[in-house]
């Protein structure tokens, strides 16, 4: 099994609201990684998390709150956020630890802040 | 930190050869280069990975020199079906000291028929 699955596939919430986004991979992988990616842009690196503890976070607003619950999964915690966060979110896992190996990306959530 | 340079665009036609040269002036000893290609409204696909002279895969060839300061996907006889962005990456040292994939801002490959 090669693939890293994201749930939900679309999702659109207010900005009062709590939501989750989930992640999950069977591949053994020890890194998992959230980017967030704006319409005609690169992945811009949100959260890094090697072995279940977060090894980055690239000054993400705290409105976006990583979770690692067990080596599998991955949550990325929403709320209170802004229209211009409206964006695709992807989470990734990789064997190896920050950047030496081959990283397995899933297909994203689209998330629409209204 | 390490930071890549491609081209904005390409065309090409299919049953062409593309090449596409990334710069990587600042790369470190122990980073490796990876090209990785995106669909619209999805996650980016692995396609190749190396560290120095030569890699072939199914897919693609990655050439890269001994100085290592640029490298150029190769992928032949190109299809429709490989109009997408392509990015070129290199570790990135963040502030934390490690390092990480970061994206640049991709080649944009267009195949017409």
């Amino acid at each position: 099994d090669t693939e890293v699955t994201q749930t939900p596939k679309h999702l659109v919430m207010g900005m009062t609201n709590k939501k989750s986004l989930k992640c999950e991979q069977h591949m053994g992988h020890r890194a998992m990684y959230w980017y967030k990616q704006k319409a005609k842009k690169p992945p811009e690196l949100m959260f890094v998390y090697s072995y279940e503890k977060l090894s980055i976070n690239e000054s993400v607003p705290s409105r976006f709150s990583p979770e690692c619950p067990n080596s599998s999964l991955l949550n990325l915690h929403l709320h209170a956020l802004q229209p211009e966060d409206s964006a695709l979110y992807l989470c990734a896992s990789s064997q190896g630890v920050f950047g030496a190996t081959e990283a397995f990306f899933g297909q994203g959530t689209r998330l629409t802040v209204v | 930190l390490a930071k890549t340079t491609q081209p904005i665009s390409m065309d090409s036609y299919e049953g062409q050869e593309v090449n596409i040269t990334c710069s990587h002036n600042n790369i470190a000893t122990n980073d490796y280069i990876t090209w990785y290609q995106q669909f619209p409204s999805q996650g980016p696909r692995f396609i190749i990975q190396g560290y120095k002279t030569k890699v072939t895969n199914e897919v693609a060839s990655l050439f890269i020199p001994a100085d290592r300061k640029s490298s150029t996907l190769s992928l032949p006889r190109v299809s429709l079906s490989d109009t997408a962005v392509y990015y070129c990456l290199v570790g990135d040292r963040m502030n934390s000291g490690y390092s990480t994939l970061t994206f640049g801002k991709g080649t944009m490959l267009l195949v017409s028929p």
